[in-house]
């Protein structure tokens, strides 16, 4: 079936790095665009970041202009979000969710990161 | 780009409807018609209800329905039941710069 699972999400300090991975598995991952999208602890919806399906468009929530970097390896069915800078108020579940035209029709369930001192 | 508006919460009793409505602007809602609606149970992934304002995805029951009407989408969930009760987000396509606006969603009780 559809799956979508993120991992690498845990506890950072302000200013640190993570790298969150999403492994995608039951369609072709090569012909869709992904998405990463966050929650923040208690609060809505927030799109992040967006990757074409050729990886040759990208783009970005002006909060995490710079600092972030979407990529994919295709050959490994896999997303990827690199979060630089961090803040306390990137605080929130990461979600990364399959593009279908222009919504997200499959998430996955999400892995949590926590910037903190 | 500011977030779409819902009402904090929405309530009903078994069988009976409740709609939920998502304003946004001429830059998003009312600029397309590639409004979204998504699920969310507690602790869960968010499930997409309706896409393209008014198509459900298959397996999504035809109690679930979508429209929008200038800058304001709305979702309709008819005989209410009890796993209704969740939080439910719309979303907007916004452009090729922004790309994507979620509303700031909607609790749904089911009394």
């Amino acid at each position: 079936q559809v799956q979508l699972v993120e991992s690498g999400g845990g506890l950072v300090k302000p200013g640190g790095s993570l790298r969150l991975s999403c492994a995608a598995s039951g369609f072709t991952f090569s012909d869709y665009y992904m998405s990463w999208i966050r929650q923040a602890p208690g609060k809505g919806l927030e799109w992040v970041s967006y990757i074409s399906s050729s990886s040759s468009y990208t783009n970005y929530a002006d909060s995490v202009k710079g600092r972030f970097t979407i990529s994919r390896d295709n050959a490994k069915n896999s997303l990827y979000l690199q979060m630089n800078s961090l803040r306390a108020e990137d605080t929130a579940v990461y979600y990364c969710a399959r593009v279908s035209s222009l919504w997200e029709d499959v998430w996955g369930q999400g892995t949590t990161v926590t910037v903190s001192s | 780009q500011s977030a779409l508006t819902q009402p904090p919460s929405a309530s009903g009793s078994p069988g009976q409807s409740v709609t939920i409505s998502c304003t946004g602007t001429s830059s998003d809602v009312g600029g397309y018609n590639y409004v979204s609606w998504y699920q969310q149970h507690p602790g869960k992934a968010p499930k997409l209800m309706i896409y393209e304002v008014s198509k459900r995805p298959s397996g999504v029951p035809d109690r679930f329905s979508g429209s929008k009407s200038g800058n304001t989408a709305s979702l309709t969930v008819s005989g209410l039941q009890a796993e209704d009760e969740a939080d439910y987000y719309c979303s907007s396509y916004a452009g090729s710069n922004n790309l994507r606006v979620f509303g700031t969603g909607t609790k749904v009780t089911v009394l």
